[in-house]
């Protein structure tokens, strides 16, 4: 059974800073199917990215994915004021199905 | 644009049944496999079921897989989740979701809806 591990579980920056995010499966990813999500409070969870580095529609270029296999990173180059949330990752494909990681909060230093 | 509107949460007892429902609209849902994510309060995000476009194959997370069912009805553009001999830990929100294709990943939400089982 795959397991995502996602660090730090929290990360604290100022806005204007570069924050990168970690996810680590425990196993290889199958096609790199691997998602960011990010969740405000009260709110539903937003798509970033899939398939390890496309980003969905209507996302801003300052978030990028990259990574393969066990190993992915989701980067925000210079963090808006309102991209302060937590955020998940998720792969498709490996037994479960659908895996979430535990998410990591980015907040405000 | 996309709009995802589920309805059918409440207060239930342990044990007991409930229907949640998502109305899709806004693109093609004979196209896309739907799904459903819970997030328990204060907690991270479990997928507990998904639905191909065609109705044909279903996933059921382990922790959900006997007791309940995913559906959907096409001429109604809606999806629907039978929840029975609900638990305790089954008190979460539940979201409708659409996935975006064959990678996986989940594009357009719902508010959620949120069910509470009492113990």
């Amino acid at each position: 059974e795959i397991v995502l591990t996602q660090s730090p579980g929290t990360l604290s920056l100022s806005p204007g800073e570069r924050a990168t995010l970690s996810c680590r499966a425990s196993q290889s990813v199958n096609n790199n199917y691997l998602a960011w999500y990010q969740q405000k409070p009260g709110q539903a969870p937003r798509l970033l990215i899939y398939s390890a580095s496309t980003r969905a529609t209507g996302i801003p270029d300052r978030f990028s994915g990259s990574g393969s296999g066990t190993d992915f990173t989701l980067t925000i180059s210079r963090l808006e004021p309102e991209d302060f949330a937590v955020f998940y990752c998720q792969q498709y494909g490996s037994s479960p199905l659908y895996t979430f990681g535990q998410g990591t909060k980015l907040e405000v230093k | 644009e996309v709009q995802l509107l589920e309805s059918g949460g409440g207060l239930v007892p342990r044990g007991g049944s409930l229907r949640l429902s998502c109305a899709a609209s806004g693109f093609t849902f004979s196209g896309y496999v739907m799904g459903w994510v819970r997030q328990a309060p204060g907690k991270g995000l479990e997928c507990v079921s998904t639905m191909t476009g065609d109705s044909v194959y279903t996933y059921y997370a382990n922790s959900v897989r006997g007791r309940f069912t995913i559906s959907r009805d096409s001429s109604k553009n809606t999806m629907y989740l039978q929840m029975n001999s609900l638990r305790a830990e089954d008190t979460a929100l539940y979201y409708c979701a659409k996935r975006v294709g064959p990678q996986g990943a989940f594009d357009y939400w719902g508010q959620g809806i949120l069910v509470t089982v009492s113990s």
